[in-house]
């Protein structure tokens, strides 16, 4: 296992349009979450999953946003009419509720800039 | 609510000299307490952690003690390289609600710079 992948590295839109980004979490985790991240800041927490069930979804998370982890693996995040203040650094992590180790681990993220 | 307060960068060091990040955190219930650090063009990686007073944890020369008392975990190292430079988190988590989530809450990071 190479670690928590995110898909893409950075995506450019345009104001008004649809995004989509994805993670793949650390194969055996089973807790997913997403964080954001502005410049010069660090992350924020958006929302959890634990398996397929979200359980958590912070206020910074609009109506705009919706994510999903379908089968309780990967997960999308995607964004509805964006708006420029959504440029940010979009981090997925996983962990396990299993075993000793229970860390959080981050993939690289995606780097959305609206234009 | 949980938050993370430390000092503002950047840290500006010549290779060798001894590094001091000051951390302080508020937080409901018992925190656990990391340091992450993000090397440039990477992701966040856990560096080191504490999980109950007066735990040390340390990691790559890097040590943190958690304070309690104080609600500190401030970084320490004493002689810095050039591959040191990155920005540094402090987090805390806790377990909350029903769910029993631990997300991380991160302070603003700080930014550390060494020179030959």
């Amino acid at each position: 296992d190479t670690g928590v992948s995110q898909n893409p590295r950075h995506k450019i839109t345009k104001r008004g349009q649809n995004v989509t980004f994805r993670c793949d979490p650390i194969s055996e985790h089973n807790r997913l979450y997403w964080y954001r991240q502005t410049l010069g800041q660090g992350p924020e927490f958006l929302t959890y999953f634990q398996n397929e069930a979200q359980l958590e979804k912070s206020r910074l998370l609009s109506d705009r946003f919706s994510a999903e982890r379908p089968k309780g693996s990967f997960s999308t995040l995607e964004i509805q009419r964006t708006e420029q203040g959504d440029s940010a650094m979009y981090l997925c992590a996983s962990s396990s509720t299993r075993g000793k180790n229970t860390e959080a681990f981050f993939g690289q993220g995606t780097r959305l800039t609206v234009v | 609510g949980n938050s993370v307060t430390q000092m503002e960068g950047p840290v500006t060091l010549s290779e060798e000299a001894f590094l001091t990040i000051n951390c302080t955190y508020t937080a409901t219930g018992y925190p656990s307490l990391f340091w992450y650090v993000q090397y440039p063009g990477e992701g966040l990686q856990l560096l080191l952690k504490a999980t109950k007073a007066d735990d040390k944890g340390s990691n790559k020369g890097f040590e943190a003690t958690y304070r309690k008392e104080t609600t500190s975990f401030h970084l320490e190292k004493g002689s810095v390289q050039v591959s040191d430079s990155a920005v540094y988190f402090c987090a805390l988590s806790v377990a909350l609600g029903d769910t029993g989530r631990r997300a991380l809450t991160f302070g603003s990071g700080t930014r550390l710079q060494v020179q030959p």
